[in-house]
């Protein structure tokens, strides 16, 4: 099973609605990051969190909004979304953030679809 | 430019066949890691393996097993007796230690593979 945990697992919301998914990784990991994937793609990198602090931004539009409350926690929160915003959100974790190589550890997704 | 090349877009076979999924890569780095990621229909993106560029034996893992050649800048996938739980996307992923971009993971467009009862 995995140790990162993401909640809720599907959700649907229209284009006005606010929601946010959730993170949790018990690993002692201190990077953690979101990826968004298309059917039939691979994961796209949309933010890096490291130390708590959000170290790469992969020009996600500001409809998403990420927050990293504790070294523990990592949060989406969403407003205004677009139907092609719906994907895989898949949070992930890793040792920290030194792109050296670290594993990192994805949960098991929250399917986003926008209506 | 860093690049993952996972040239099967799709793979069926019968149960109990052997299979070889593909991954050739693209480096300017002297060290960097590869790794292997299972994804099932549900989703999650299941690590099976990393290894770095200094360490060129290959490994087994029950059914699983990887062949890294360095001289071909392949790092092939085998699973032994396939069985229909194996069924899902396979993705090959490079991490460099002095990345050209952001990004620390970059990932092949995946291997669906199908087992058939």
């Amino acid at each position: 099973d995995t140790e990162v945990t993401q909640t809720p697992k599907h959700l649907v919301m229209g284009m006005t609605n606010k929601k946010s998914l959730k993170c949790e990784q018990h690993m002692g990991h201190r990077a953690m990051y979101w990826y968004k994937q298309k059917a039939k793609k691979p994961p796209e990198l949309m933010f890096v969190y490291s130390y708590e602090k959000l170290s790469i931004n992969e020009s996600v539009p500001s409809r998403f909004s990420p927050e990293c409350p504790n070294s523990s926690l990592l949060n989406l929160h969403l407003h205004a979304l677009q139907p092609e915003d719906s994907a895989l959100y898949l949070c992930a974790s890793s040792q920290d953030n030194s792109l050296s190589g670290n594993t990192i550890y994805f949960g098991e997704g929250s399917w986003l679809t926008v209506v | 430019a860093q690049k993952v090349t996972q040239a099967q877009t799709e793979i069926s076979v019968v149960e109990k066949e052997d299979v070889t999924l593909d991954c050739v890569y693209e480096t300017r780095d002297t060290t960097y890691y590869l790794f292997w990621y299972k994804q099932p229909p549900s989703g999650e993106l299941v690590f099976l393996i990393r290894r770095n560029s200094f360490d060129e034996q290959n490994e087994i893992s029950g059914r699983y097993s990887w062949n890294f050649q360095k001289s071909t800048s392949s790092f092939n996938f085998t699973i032994t007796a396939s069985q229909v739980v194996d069924s899902a996307v396979y993705f090959c992923a490079l991490s460099e230690t002095i990345p050209s971009g952001n990004t620390p993971l970059v990932f092949g467009k995946g291997t669906r593979l199908s087992v058939i009862a």
